[in-house]
C-alpha cells in the first residue's frame, strides 16, 4: 500500500527557509502521479502549496510561488519542498500527498503531517 | 480563483440520522473536478468522493455525492459514530490548481 512520511524540522526561525522531505513507500514516484504538499494552520482549513511531476514539471499556489521550490529524488523515492522567508503565518501542519491530475483529479494518499512552528 | 463555500459551518445530528452537507462554488465547475474529504482530529484528510459522485476505494456506500454546476452535496445516509468529523470539499482547475472549502464540522447532537 502507498505510504507517505514527512520529515523535517518542527521549529523554524522567522526569515529562515523550511526544508521538508517526503519519503514514499509502496509505490514508485516515477509514475503517472503528481506529488505535492498541502498545509493546514492550527484549527483552520487546507491550503494547496504545490506539486511536482517526476519529469520535473511543477505547479504552485500563486500566493506562495515566489517562495517555493520542489524537487524529486527518484533514486530515494522522495520529493522535497523548500519554502523561504518563513513567518509566523507559515505555522501549520504540512502534509505531503499523492495527487492524480488526470480524469477526475483527486488527492488520494496523504502523509500523517508534520507540525512546523515559526518562532524565534 | 474559484472559491468554495461550505454550509453550514457546523451540523449536529444523532447517529442513525441522515446528513446533507453543501458546497457551493463561486463559478461553475466541471463535476469531474469536485472531491470530498473527511478529516478527524490529528489525522490527515481521507478521500471520500471524487468526480462529484464516485466513492473512493473502501468508502462505505452510506456516503454519496451529487451535484453539478455550482452546487454540490455530500450525503451520509445513516450516520455512524465514526462519521463525526470535519468534511472538506475541493475543486481542481484554475489558479490555484487546487482549492478547498472552509470545512463543515459534523458533531453529535
Amino acid at each position: 500500500q502507498v505510504q507517505l512520511q514527512e520529515s523535517g524540522p518542527g521549529l523554524v526561525r522567522p526569515s529562515e527557509t523550511l526544508s521538508l522531505t517526503c519519503t514514499v513507500s509502496g509505490y514508485s514516484i516515477d509514475s503517472a502521479y503528481h506529488w505535492g504538499y498541502i498545509r493546514q494552520p492550527p484549527g483552520k482549513g487546507l491550503e494547496w502549496i504545490g506539486s511536482i511531476y517526476p519529469s520535473g514539471s511543477t505547479y504552485s499556489n500563486p500566493s506562495l510561488r515566489s517562495r517555493v521550490t520542489f524537487s524529486v529524488d527518484t533514486s530515494k523515492n522522495q520529493f522535497s519542498l523548500r519554502l523561504t522567508s518563513m513567518t509566523a503565518a507559515d505555522t501549520a501542519v504540512y502534509f505531503c500527498a499523492r495527487l492524480y491530475n488526470g480524469y477526475q483529479p483527486r488527492i488520494d494518499h496523504w502523509g500523517q503531517g508534520t507540525l512546523v512552528t515559526v518562532s524565534s | 480563483e474559484t472559491v468554495l463555500t461550505q454550509s453550514p459551518d457546523t451540523l449536529s445530528f444523532s447517529p442513525g440520522e441522515r446528513a446533507t452537507l453543501s458546497c457551493r462554488a463561486s463559478q461553475s465547475l466541471d463535476s469531474s473536478y469536485l472531491a470530498w474529504y473527511q478529516q478527524k482530529a490529528g489525522q490527515p484528510p481521507r478521500l471520500l468522493i471524487y468526480g462529484a459522485s464516485t466513492r473512493a476505494t473502501g468508502i462505505p456506500d452510506r456516503f454519496s455525492g451529487s451535484g453539478s454546476g455550482t452546487d454540490f452535496t455530500l450525503t451520509i445516509s445513516r450516520l455512524e459514530p465514526e462519521d463525526f468529523a470535519v468534511y472538506f470539499c475541493q475543486q481542481y482547475g484554475g489558479s490555484p490548481l487546487y482549492t478547498f472549502g472552509q470545512g463543515t464540522k459534523l458533531e453529535i447532537k
